[in-house]
């Protein structure tokens, strides 16, 4: 079992759609947790962080995690075309390195 | 500042060659990161760096792989001899000690026929 799980999708949704991703996970120590965006043939770039439990809201995007469940979710609210890519899941424990675990990503289209 | 950066965007090799990835990671931070990714494995940590020094390769996927980091501004992923299966897309990332997570390149794209 991965350390780290994400539904691969893809996810297609029609525009100003509210989009819900979400990943489980198994290492309790984990404490830190990110979603990141990455376009085609692209690197992927940081989107929203969140430390321990709680929510974290930018703009159209809410950051939610829930560790006694070890699950966490990325809702998008008035989808764009412009936020078609794929979304990852990464996390990472307390360690100075901060070495992050990656979920496998999740393709997500938004029609317009 | 120009973020991560890394050449070449793209190398075709044969079989047996040599490849030699490069990467300049965003002056003044401290980790740098190589990773490889593939459809079937997503993003994979391959090795990191702190001070320029190796701290942990346990991602390395062979003998064939190897990593170096000169001086702060540059590090180098090789791969002696390639192979087809080395096929993909990789990374390098870097973080300062003082932010929370890591940074991104453009990503080199290998393929090894």
């Amino acid at each position: 079992q991965k350390e780290v799980e994400q539904d691969p999708g893809p996810l297609s949704v029609p525009e100003g759609a509210i989009v819900s991703l979400n990943c489980t996970y198994s290492n309790s120590a984990f404490q830190y947790f990110m979603w990141y965006r990455q376009y085609s043939r692209k690197g992927p770039e940081l989107l929203m962080y969140t430390y321990s439990s709680g929510n974290k809201e930018d703009g159209r995007f809410t950051a939610q995690v829930d560790k006694s469940s070890k699950y966490i979710s990325l809702f998008i609210r008035d989808s764009q075309p412009s936020d078609s890519a794929t979304y990852l899941c990464a996390m990472s424990g307390s360690g100075s390195a901060r070495q992050l675990t990656f979920g496998s990503g999740t393709q997500l289209t938004v029609l317009p | 500042d120009a973020g991560v950066i890394q050449s070449p965007r793209h190398e075709v090799t044969e079989m047996g060659q040599e490849v030699t990835l490069r990467c300049k990671p965003i002056s003044g931070h401290d980790y740098l990161f190589w990773y490889r990714q593939t459809m079937m494995r997503g993003l994979e940590l391959l090795i990191y760096f702190n001070n320029n020094v190796p701290i942990d390769d346990s991602g390395m996927p062979e003998d064939r792989f190897s990593a170096k980091m000169p001086n702060a501004s540059f590090s180098t992923l090789k791969i002696q001899p390639s192979e087809p299966r080395d096929s993909a897309v990789y990374f390098c990332a870097s973080r300062n000690r003082g932010l929370e997570t890591q940074y991104f390149g453009p990503g080199t794209r290998l393929l090894v026929l």
